[in-house]
């Protein structure tokens, strides 16, 4: 089955770290850009950070930027989150989604979308 | 980047057509063509509906559509069924090189 299964998630305390890893499966993971994407209880979805195929282009959202670590590994069909200097209001369900990607008759396109979500993995920042 | 505005609540019937609105500006909606919609059911994962404003992954029925007029974006439900019933999110890939979401809107059926 093609997914993505978030772990890594759990109870830390303000300033703490953690890290999240998100396991691909039966597909190419190496062909795709990959994102986390957050849900705080009771609110909306918010975009954290994005990474390339070769991790060669990497974003943050400036509300993670210089605390967040995004990478990959693609030999082990793996995406990771590192999170440094944790706060409350970084308590949420993290999910990990890859970018679209269309294969047409003629050639392969991507796209600025999420096609494959994670279940999410829950991290509770609180003293 | 702030997120994208969208209307905390619409309800239809089962049947009819009702259109979910997001709101942004030009630095988001307003630039590339890169604007995409979720469902989200209560407790799941989200769900992509359209990409590139008014496109549908393989699989998505014919009943969502989208559009977009500046700095508006649109998403059309038709033929609204109890299975529409969830939280439905626009995004869009800024000239940041970032996404930003939009706030949200829940769906009720009548």
């Amino acid at each position: 089955e093609v997914r993505m299964v978030e772990s890594g998630g759990g109870l830390v305390q303000p300033g703490g770290s953690l890290r999240l890893s998100c396991a691909a499966s039966e597909f190419t993971f190496s062909m795709y850009s990959v994102n986390w994407v957050r849900q705080a209880p009771g609110k909306g979805l918010e975009w954290v950070s994005s990474i390339d195929k070769s991790s060669s282009t990497i974003s943050y959202a400036d509300s993670v930027k210089g605390r967040f670590t995004i990478s990959r590994d693609n030999a082990k069909n793996s995406l990771y989150l590192q999170m440094n200097g944790l706060r409350d209001e970084d308590t949420a369900v993290y999910y990990c989604a890859r970018d679209l990607r269309v294969v047409g008759t003629t050639r392969v396109t991507h796209h600025y979308a999420m096609d494959l979500w994670g279940q999410g993995t829950t991290v509770t920042v609180s003293s | 980047h702030s997120a994208l505005t969208q209307p905390a609540s619409v309800s239809g019937s089962p049947g009819q057509s009702i259109t979910l609105s997001c709101n942004g500006t030009s630095s988001d909606l307003g630039g590339d063509n890169y604007v995409s919609w979720y469902q989200q059911h209560p407790g799941k994962a989200p769900k992509v509906l359209i990409y590139d404003v008014s496109n549908r992954p393989l699989g998505v029925t014919d009943r969502f559509s989208g559009s977009k007029s500046g700095n508006t974006a649109s998403l059309t439900i038709s033929g609204l069924r109890a299975e529409d019933e969830a939280d439905y999110y626009c995004c869009s890939y800024t000239d940041k090189s970032a996404f930003v979401f939009g706030t949200g809107t829940k769906v009720t059926v009548l």
